[in-house]
């Protein structure tokens, strides 16, 4: 069965620090990846997907994520972290043809001035 | 204006009282979906719909009834059998390619007296 790991629920970075939140996935095929970001009682907003071609994938607001097949992994980074990037994020992979999504548990991002 | 839409932004449901959550949505995608999310515990699936007149239950559907009359709209009933109905409640969209993006109305709180 499909299943994603987000193995950090709370993470702490100081301002202007680099960030790296980790996600690890079980599936079988070639995945469909994302990530969400969600902000304290709203909808989640999409950074970033893959689907297939280049394993390095840009997303809004300065994030990257890096699909590793040999790792199932599908960690999202982002270079200087701003205090408006605090916020709860969640991986995601696409299970296979019914369109469902299998999400992590999710990463609470706390920014430090 | 484009978007999803989940009315109201808060409820309260009584004990014993069916309530229902109501997503609308002008996107023209064919999928809808209904998740609920815990603290600490991502976001489970309750039901989606990939077309009008048809619906499957997802990982948590007991204690909840949909409908898809039509393509715009996905209405969810917590029924009195759900016994833990607090939570918040997401709505999601997505176009008939099941690789594709959902995407996430603003939420409802559901919370009980």
């Amino acid at each position: 069965a499909q299943s994603v790991t987000q193995p950090d629920i709370h993470i702490t970075v100081s301002e202007g620090a680099s960030l790296e939140l980790r996600c690890n996935y079980s599936y079988g095929a070639t995945p469909y990846l994302f990530w969400y970001v969600q902000s304290p009682g709203q909808g989640l907003q999409l950074l970033l997907k893959y689907f297939s071609g280049d394993t390095l994938v840009q997303g809004i607001k300065g994030f990257e994520a890096e699909f590793k097949r040999s790792q199932s992994s599908f960690n999202l980074r982002k270079p200087s972290v701003h205090w408006s990037d605090a916020a709860e994020y969640f991986c995601a992979v696409g299970a296979g043809n019914t369109g469902k999504l299998i999400f992590g548990q999710g990463t609470t991002l706390q920014v430090k001035p | 204006d484009g978007g999803i839409t989940q009315s109201p932004k808060y409820l309260f449901r009584k004990e014993g009282q069916n309530v229902t959550l109501s997503c609308e949505q002008n996107l023209n995608h064919d999928a809808m979906y209904w998740y609920r999310q815990d603290p600490g515990q991502g976001l489970r699936l309750i039901y989606y719909s990939q077309i009008v007149n048809d619906f499957q239950k997802g990982d948590i559907a007991e204690g909840y009834s949909v409908s898809r009359e039509k393509k715009e709209s996905f209405p969810l009933t917590v029924t009195s059998a759900q016994k833990n109905p607090t939570a918040f409640y997401l709505c999601a969209t997505q176009t008939s390619e099941t690789s594709e993006t959902q995407y996430f109305g603003p939420g409802t709180r559901l919370l009980v007296l």
